[in-house]
């Protein structure tokens, strides 16, 4: 089954540096890769997605980038703020196979102003 | 409406007790989920239902007994459990494309914190 990979597991950065999170899956047959934020106590929030079709995609400070030849895909923070700080979770899933999604481990990132 | 609503907030029951946890949505979403989430760990699936039919059940013990009563609502009933299904349990929903069986993009609810004693 698909196993999904997740570095670094802790992330400290400096406001106003960028941020990068990569994780790496197993089952070249993934087509969809979303991300969530779970700040502490809260709901995980999807911040956003990218599917297979597409090679990089970008909302305002985030971006995402795939790599399907070497299966593995990365988050992308610039321009960090405190508020960005909060675990963030990878995951890696076959649409059309009832949307299970397999998540990586996790990174907790902290903005320091 | 475009959230996932979960109550109760916080649940504290006893190994003998008997005690449901309830989903809502409102977005037309025809695919419901529910998860189970140890802190600093990544949200593990527990059951996946599409049409209000259960698709996915990942080997779950029967003390945890899922119900789809309708489109909107979610339950998860609870019975016997122990100690260490104390967790954060999350419901989430997601679109369905009807003849493609896409399943889109997961909303997640608040949550609901149980703890068992």
């Amino acid at each position: 089954g698909e196993n999904v990979e997740q570095h670094p597991s802790t992330l400290s950065v400096q406001e106003g540096d960028s941020a990068v999170i990569k994780c790496t899956y197993s089952d070249s047959a993934s087509n969809y890769f979303p991300w969530y934020k779970q700040e502490l106590g809260k709901r995980p929030q999807l911040i956003i997605d990218i599917r297979s079709n597409v090679g990089e995609k970008k909302d305002q400070r985030i971006a995402v980038t795939l790599n399907k030849t070497a299966k593995h895909f990365s988050l992308h923070i610039t321009e960090t703020q405190p508020e960005d700080s909060a675990v963030y979770f990878c995951a890696a899933s076959i649409l059309r196979q009832g949307g299970k999604l397999i998540f990586g481990q996790g990174t907790e990132l902290s903005v320091k102003p | 409406d475009t959230e996932v609503t979960q109550t109760p907030k916080h649940l504290v029951m006893g190994m003998t007790n008997k005690k449901s946890l309830k989903c809502e949505q409102h977005m037309g979403h025809r695919a419901m989920y529910w998860y189970k989430q140890k802190a600093k760990k990544p949200p593990e699936l527990m059951f996946v239902y599409s049409y209000e039919k259960l698709s996915i059940n990942e080997s779950v013990p029967s003390r945890f007994s899922p119900e789809c009563p309708n489109s909107s609502l979610l339950n998860l009933h609870l019975h016997a459990l122990q100690p260490e299904d104390s967790a954060l349990y999350l419901c989430a929903s997601s679109q369905v494309d009807m003849g493609l069986v896409v399943y889109n993009e997961q909303f997640f609810g608040p949550g609901t914190r149980l703890t068992v004693l």
